[in-house]
This record gives structure tokens, sequence and C-alpha cells, in this order.
């Protein structure tokens, strides 16, 4: 069965670079139509796609945030690593990584969900 | 950027049907999946593609999409319904979401 697990630091100050990694299994990003998401909920409001990358190496980025962020796969180790640099206290909340599969673009959806990591931006 | 549109809340009786509704520009020419996150748990896909109900999602889930508006609806809502609702689509080269609507059912 499909699993992914979140970790990474609970804690960052402000201006600090945050890196997430996420583990998963029962799957390979080296599939056809295969991504990894990174979903991000702060405390009481809406899911925020981040970042997402495929099997075929293509990325794609939140609008606002791209030039924070960061996303990288290692399929060998089964592992998607996020970077987000500069956090801000805005920047609180669960981070979620998620399995997506696709046929095209269009159809792109989240299918499996890790239990998400809490991440506090403060000094 | 591409937005989606959502109400914040809705609420229904036990029983009666509930439709949430998520606009955006020509969304009936993309798909929209919809997520289900009840407080504390991660989302749950319930719908994706317009109307493919994901795998272990009672029958009472269904949605539809067409023109500017999708919608998600619940035949005969039920208590164990009650949750935050969110609408994604294909938007501005990634994955967008709504603005969740929570889902009251009393």
């Amino acid at each position: 069965q499909i699993t992914l697990k979140e970790s990474g630091p609970t804690l960052v100050k402000p201006t600090q670079t945050l890196t997430l990694t996420c583990s998963f299994s029962g799957f390979s990003l080296t599939t056809s139509g295969v991504g990894v998401g990174w979903i991000r909920q702060p405390p009481g409001k809406a899911l925020e796609c981040l970042a997402l990358i495929y099997w075929n190496d293509h990325e794609h980025y939140s609008p606002a945030l791209r030039n924070r962020l960061a996303i990288t796969k290692d399929t060998s180790k089964n592992q998607v690593v996020l970077t987000m640099t500069n956090v801000a206290p805005v920047d609180t909340g669960t981070y979620y990584c998620a399995h997506n599969l696709r046929t095209t673009l269009e159809t792109s959806h989240f299918d499996y969900w890790g239990q998400g990591s809490l991440v506090t931006v403060s000094s | 950027s591409y937005e989606l549109t959502q109400p914040p809340s809705l609420s229904v009786s036990p029983g009666q049907p509930a439709s949430i509704t998520c606009s955006g520009d020509k969304l009936g020419e993309k798909y929209t999946s919809w997520y289900q996150q009840k407080p504390g748990q991660s989302p749950v896909l319930v719908i994706s593609q317009d109307n493919k109900r994901a795998s272990g999602i009672p029958e009472r889930f269904s949605g539809s999409n067409s023109g500017n508006t999708a919608t998600l609806t619940i035949t005969g809502a039920q208590a164990m319904d009650e949750a935050d609702y969110y609408c994604q689509a294909w938007g501005s080269n990634t994955v967008v979401f709504g603005g969740g609507t929570t889902l009251t059912v009393l």
C-alpha cells in the first residue's frame, strides 16, 4: 500500500531555510503519471499547494512562492525534499506531502496523503 | 493567478442533500477534484476528475462540473460527513485549491 511520511524541524527561526523530507513507499517516482507534492495549511486556514514534482522531473511551483522554493527527488531513496528559504512567521503551519496522479496535467490530483508535519516559525 | 472560490460554510439537516459549490473562470473546461478534511486529520480524496468517486467513498457523494462552477453533492448528508471540503483544479501551471467549505450537519 502507498504511504508517505513527512520529516523535518518543528521549530525554525525567521530568515532561516526550512528543509522537509517526504519518505514514501508503495510506489515509484519513475512510473509515468506519478508525482509527489507538498501542500501546507496554516492553522485554521485553507490548503495551499507549494510544489509538485513528477516522474519526468517536471517541477511546478506556487506562483506566489516560487522564488523561495525548491523541490527535488531521489528515486533511489524514495524521497522528495522541499526547501523553503527566508521563512517568516506566516509560514507556520502543517506541511503535507501527497502522492499525485495524472494522465494529463489537467487531471492532476492527490490520492494519498501523509500525516502532516507541524512547523512553527518563531524566534 | 488562477483562483477557486467556495462558500465558507454550509449547514444542512441530517438526511437532506448538501451541495457545495466551487467557482472559477471556465472551470468546466478543467477537471475538478474534491477533498474531505476532518479536524486533526489529513485530507482525503473524495472525487477526482469531476465525478469519479475515490476508493472507499460512499455512493452518496457525487460531483459535477459545468460552466464556471463545479459541485460536490451529498445525497442524504450524515453526521459523519461534517468536515471541511476543498475543491482543487489545475491552474497557473500548478495545483490550485479552493478556500474550503465547512459543512455542518445538524
